[in-house]
């Protein structure tokens, strides 16, 4: 079946790093996305990864461990903007190829 | 390009009321979404077009809700009977080409009283 779990909540301090974890269960993975919703305003794409790895843009990383059902968002240097929820998505064959949504991640930045 | 459009931003209505939410897609995206919002269930996958065909609406509530695209550039989302417990934030979102990321139109933000 299908799952997705990621913490409901974190707090870091500005100009630290911070890694938001993401854990699923599939059938037929196709792909993770990382996106990044702040408060009353839309979702926008931040990552995509489909083989493992590191991914790398900028102050943000994404990671991915098929095997293990496995992805991490590592933002460095956090600023204040940063202060959003974070939501991780699987694509799978099994829902015809569109996006399973975890409940995201409420990240606050302390001065 | 003008990103995804949605009208309207903010709709307060009655129960019982009909609701039309609309959206332009991105041009040349062949995908078009509707989510809804609420905290309590996340983003949650209502109906999804590709090529103007709707190819699945499991996640429409029941038949009060019905969605149509009669154009490549035009989606609507329609309520009817609206009920408080539609209340929430909808949003279009529409993709295509590539790893086919979405790309999130602002939402309108229904409340049902």
């Amino acid at each position: 079946g299908q799952n997705i779990d990621q913490p409901t909540e974190m707090t870091a301090t500005e100009g630290a790093i911070v890694q938001i974890n993401c854990t699923y269960q599939t059938s037929g993975f196709n792909g993770l996305f990382w996106y990044q919703q702040h408060a009353g305003e839309a979702p926008t794409f931040l990552s995509y990864n489909v083989l493992d790895g590191l991914e790398e843009k900028g102050r943000f990383s994404s990671f991915l461990s098929r095997s293990k059902g496995y992805s991490y968002l590592l933002l460095k240097e956090l600023q204040m903007k940063d202060s959003a929820s974070y939501l991780c998505a699987v694509r799978e064959r099994a829902s015809n190829y569109q996006l399973i949504w975890g409940a995201g991640t409420k990240l606050i930045i302390k001065p | 390009d003008a990103g995804v459009i949605q009208s309207p931003r903010h709709e307060v209505t009655e129960m019982g009321q009909e609701v039309t939410l609309r959206c332009k897609p991105i041009s040349g995206h062949d995908y078009l979404f509707w989510y809804r919002q609420t905290m309590m269930r996340g983003l949650e996958l209502l109906i999804y077009f590709n090529n103007n065909v709707p190819i699945d609406d499991s996640g429409m509530p029941e038949d009060r809700f019905s969605a149509k695209m009669p154009n490549a550039s035009f989606s609507t989302l329609k309520i009817q009977p609206s009920e408080p417990r539609d209340s929430a934030v909808y949003f279009c979102a529409s993709s295509g080409q590539g790893i086919y990321e979405q790309y999130f139109g602002p939402g309108t933000r229904l409340t049902v009283t």
